[in-house]
């Protein structure tokens, strides 16, 4: 079982750029959450999804969007990148019958 | 507003040394309470808390819910280097299929030979 996978691992992007991040969840999850986690900060719930639909959201505007598939893979959008969007971005999926939330290793973006 | 208060943030410890890591939550229907280590890279699951008073236990680390007063603790005894992370927190809201955590900052926990 390969787990929860991310990719790229690191990503530099310039200030207005575009970014697509994604996540394969651990087989047999069917729910994907994404988070935002800045240095020296807990991680931040920016979406979930299940059922290839967004379930709930967090604060963050609409330059970040998502999109899940039908084999529960996910993918993370911004927009008009922003220097404070540096941040190491993490993926967690979850099956939908239990509380625990695994963690893929994340993508670091570095926006300049 | 929901919340999820961990301290201390910063701990320095000698091995061999035990710690308890503190994690105190306000939150609207509160569902569980979950522990992780994070090193590098992403968070790796440690415990997970339903019910008060239980204890759960995974070789020196062992955790505690208290429902009652609103707090979980995470201890670790006879440190080793290899403990050095930081520890977050999270709650899990009871809210049918969504799987909304809200975290805590994490305690930054390093142990010196």
């Amino acid at each position: 079982d390969a787990g929860v996978t991310q990719s790229p691992t690191h990503l530099i992007k310039t200030r207005g750029q575009q970014v697509t991040l994604r996540c394969s969840p651990k087989s047999g999850h069917d729910t994907v959450s994404w988070y935002q986690q800045a240095l020296g900060q807990g991680p931040q719930f920016i979406f979930q999804y299940y059922e290839e639909e967004e379930r709930q959201r967090g604060n963050f505007p609409d330059r970040f969007s998502g999109h899940q598939f039908p084999n529960y893979s996910s993918e993370l959008n911004v927009n008009a990148l922003l220097l404070g969007d540096s941040a190491l971005y993490l993926c967690a999926s979850s099956p939908l019958a239990t509380d625990t939330q695994y963690f893929g290793p994340g993508t670091r973006l570095t926006v300049l | 507003e929901d919340k999820v208060v961990q301290s201390p943030l910063s701990l320095v410890v000698h091995e061999g040394d035990t710690v308890t890591l503190n994690c105190s939550y306000e939150v609207t229907n509160f569902r569980s309470l979950l522990w992780y280590k994070q090193e590098k890279k992403a968070p790796t699951f440690l415990f997970m808390l339903t019910s008060s008073g239980i204890e759960k236990k995974s070789g020196r680390l062992s955790s505690i819910l208290d429902k009652k007063e609103l707090f979980s603790i995470l201890n670790i005894t006879a440190t080793q280097t290899g403990d050095s992370a930081v520890y977050l927190c999270a709650a899990r809201l009871n809210a049918g299929n969504n799987r909304k955590l809200i975290w805590g900052l994490g305690t930054s926990l390093a142990v010196n030979p």
